[in-house]
């Protein structure tokens, strides 16, 4: 596609469950973005990927949060044992090499119950 | 430490009115700003940057911005808004790989 995709757009959940979030990242960029953003919050950074490097998981906010991409492919976050305080969107953002622009997805609207 | 200020939570105008948002950072070079816009529903679009250069920047939208370094100030401005620019603004600083990203402020535009 043209843009950033992610799926599901909505999801809720159950406390204590685990979830998995998919972003599909426009063709050819290298590095790749997940962002959290509460409820009337700023984006908070959560982890950074380029290319096959060691990613930047420096902004994830517990063990129970992790990521995994393959080379410039897709990416899934997961949320392991939910809480209610997990409740944000959740946006992707994938950039060029060579480029300082992130391009940003839809987001995931995650509720937990 | 990067950090970004917005001290603007929510911001209402009317139509056709000349708007400024402000943004302050604190970042220990010279930093890439950016400014980005997300509209109900939407992911975040960008709307112009800051590298070097030409310290007024233009942007898409008939938006621009200001770099002030004694002021460590990035202020958004447009002469006259419409009513499709109600939306939330959020201001970034940092380097490409890493951005941070402001609290945001939310544009309402009264008819």
């Amino acid at each position: 596609g043209a843009g950033v995709s992610q799926s599901p757009s909505n999801k809720v959940t159950e406390k204590g469950k685990d979830v998995e979030l998919r972003c599909d990242p426009i063709s050819g960029h290298t590095a790749l973005y997940w962002y959290r953003q509460r409820l009337g919050q700023g984006l908070e950074f959560l982890i950074y990927f380029q290319g096959n490097s060691a990613p930047d998981k420096s902004g994830l906010p517990s063990d129970r949060f992790s990521a995994e991409r393959t080379g410039e492919s897709v990416s899934t976050l997961t949320i392991q044992r939910t809480q209610q305080e997990d409740s944000a969107v959740y946006l992707c953002a994938t950039r060029r090499t060579v480029s300082y622009e992130q391009y940003f997805g839809p987001g995931t609207r995650l509720t937990v119950t | 430490a990067q950090s970004v200020t917005q001290p603007d939570i929510h911001i209402t105008v009317s139509e056709g009115a000349s708007l400024e948002l402000r943004c302050n950072y604190s970042y220990g070079a010279t930093p890439y700003l950016f400014w980005y816009v997300q509209s109900p529903g939407q992911g975040l679009q960008l709307l112009l940057k800051y590298f070097s250069g030409d310290t007024l920047v233009q942007g898409i939208k008939g938006f621009e911005a200001e770099f002030k370094r004694s002021q460590s100030s990035f202020n958004l401005r447009k002469p006259s808004v419409h009513w499709s620019d109600a939306a939330e603004y959020f201001c970034a600083v940092g380097a490409p790989q890493k951005l941070v990203f402001g609290q945001g402020t939310r544009l309402t535009i009264n008819p």
